[in-house]
Order: structure tokens, then C-alpha cells, then sequence
């Protein structure tokens, strides 16, 4: 079992729609999760952080942690074309605060 | 805003040859990483950094790479030999942690795209 997992895609979405992206992890000692987002030939780019169960809110975007089912979702509200890009979930779980990344989800806003 | 910063954006060097990607990482970050990306494949970590020692590395970090901080500003990677199969995006990047369960994470630098050739 991968211990950050996420669907490829592509998860194609209308302009305007609410864009639902998940995530789930293996290890219950994971404290905290981040959204990233990666446009194609760019760097990843940090979009959300949470740690604590529930959700969180930032503008269009909101991350939702369930840690006893061990899944982290990112919620895009009113998705425009530019929300177009590859979003990664990572996981630090331990002191080194190394990020364990899933592979990524691609996600298409149809206009 | 502080960021990460890399240089060259782009390397191209012949297979065999040994190159220096260059990061600047954060000022007052403490934790430097270096992860690679092949073209159209997920980003996979490499190394980190921190205290002035390597404090993890991954399968793909053999002896072929070395990393250095050899000044107060900078984080190097070394590719001794190189080879086709090491043409990729690198990321260098850096993070300020002040303990568990919060949401300080790692910060990304531009990325180096190297092709051998």
C-alpha cells in the first residue's frame, strides 16, 4: 500500500463548479497535510496546510481532515480555467519533517 | 515575500560530465531538501539537510550525488557522473519547522531542468 495515495485523473470539471480532489494516507502518526499546486513545467506550490480534523477555509479553497478515516480532501469553489494544474497531497509525519507526496491528481476546468 | 531561488533554470551537459545545481535557500530556514521530477512522473525526494548534515536520503541519492552548504546562503547538489537517465526538473527547497502539528512545510525554489546529452 502507497502511503499517500490520490487519482490520477483527470477529474474534468465546469467552469464555475465546486472541484473535489482526495487523498488518503497509511500512516496514523501523520501530523500534518498540505495541498500543493503544480502547473506543467513549474514548481509545486503550497495552496493549503491543515492538521487539525475539520475544515479550513482560504478564499475558494477548503481542506477537510479526517483523521480517523485517514483522508485529507481539497474543495475548490467556483473553479476558473487557471485552477488547471496537477495538485499534489504530502503528508509530514515525523520529526525530519520530511513531505510524502502522492503521485497527483490532474484536474481540467472546462469552460 | 522571502523565496526560494535556483540556478541555472536550465543545464545541459554531456553524459559523463559532472554539474552543480544551486539553490538560495529561505534566510532564517533551517531544513533544505532536494527532489527530482522526470518529465511527465511524480516529484520524488532525494535529500535533506539540516544542522549541516545529510538527515535523510532516498534510493535514488547514490554516490554519484553529493550536496554541500558551503556558505551561510547557499545549498549546492552535485552530480559527479552524469547520466541520460538523470535529465529531470530538481527542486531545491526549505522549511522552517517549529515543531510537530503545526503547518510549517517546505518551500520551493523554481526548479533546475538538467538534459545530458
Amino acid at each position: 500500500q502507497k502511503e499517500v495515495e490520490q487519482n490520477s485523473g483527470p477529474l474534468s470539471v465546469p467552469e464555475g463548479a465546486i472541484a473535489s480532489l482526495n487523498c488518503t494516507y497509511s500512516d496514523r502518526v501523520s501530523q500534518s497535510f498540505f495541498w500543493y499546486r503544480q502547473y506543467s513545467g513549474k514548481s509545486p506550490e503550497l495552496i493549503m496546510s491543515i492538521y487539525s480534523n475539520g475544515d479550513k477555509e482560504d478564499g475558494r479553497f477548503t481542506a477537510q481532515l479526517n483523521k480517523a478515516s485517514q483522508y485529507v480532501s481539497l474543495l475548490i469553489r467556483d473553479s476558473q480555467p487557471s485552477d488547471s494544474a496537477t495538485y499534489l497531497c504530502a503528508v509530514i509525519k515525523d520529526s525530519n519533517y520530511q513531505l510524502i507526496w502522492g503521485a497527483g491528481t490532474k484536474l481540467i476546468i472546462k469552460p | 515575500e522571502p523565496e526560494v531561488t535556483q540556478t541555472p533554470s536550465h543545464q545541459v551537459t554531456q553524459m559523463g560530465q559532472e554539474v552543480i545545481l544551486r539553490c538560495v535557500p529561505i534566510s532564517n530556514h533551517l531544513y533544505f531538501y532536494w527532489y527530482r521530477q522526470i518529465l511527465g512522473q511524480k516529484v520524488e525526494f532525494l535529500v535533506s539537510f539540516y544542522n549541516n548534515e545529510i538527515s535523510e536520503k532516498s534510493e535514488i541519492f547514490d554516490d554519484q550525488f553529493s550536496v554541500e552548504r558551503p556558505d551561510g546562503s547557499n545549498f549546492t547538489l552535485k552530480i559527479r557522473s552524469t547520466k541520460l537517465e538523470d535529465s529531470a526538473m530538481y527542486f531545491c527547497a526549505s522549511g522552517q519547522f517549529t515543531g510537530m502539528g503545526s503547518t510549517d512545510t517546505q518551500y520551493f525554489g523554481p526548479g533546475t531542468r538538467l538534459t545530458v546529452l
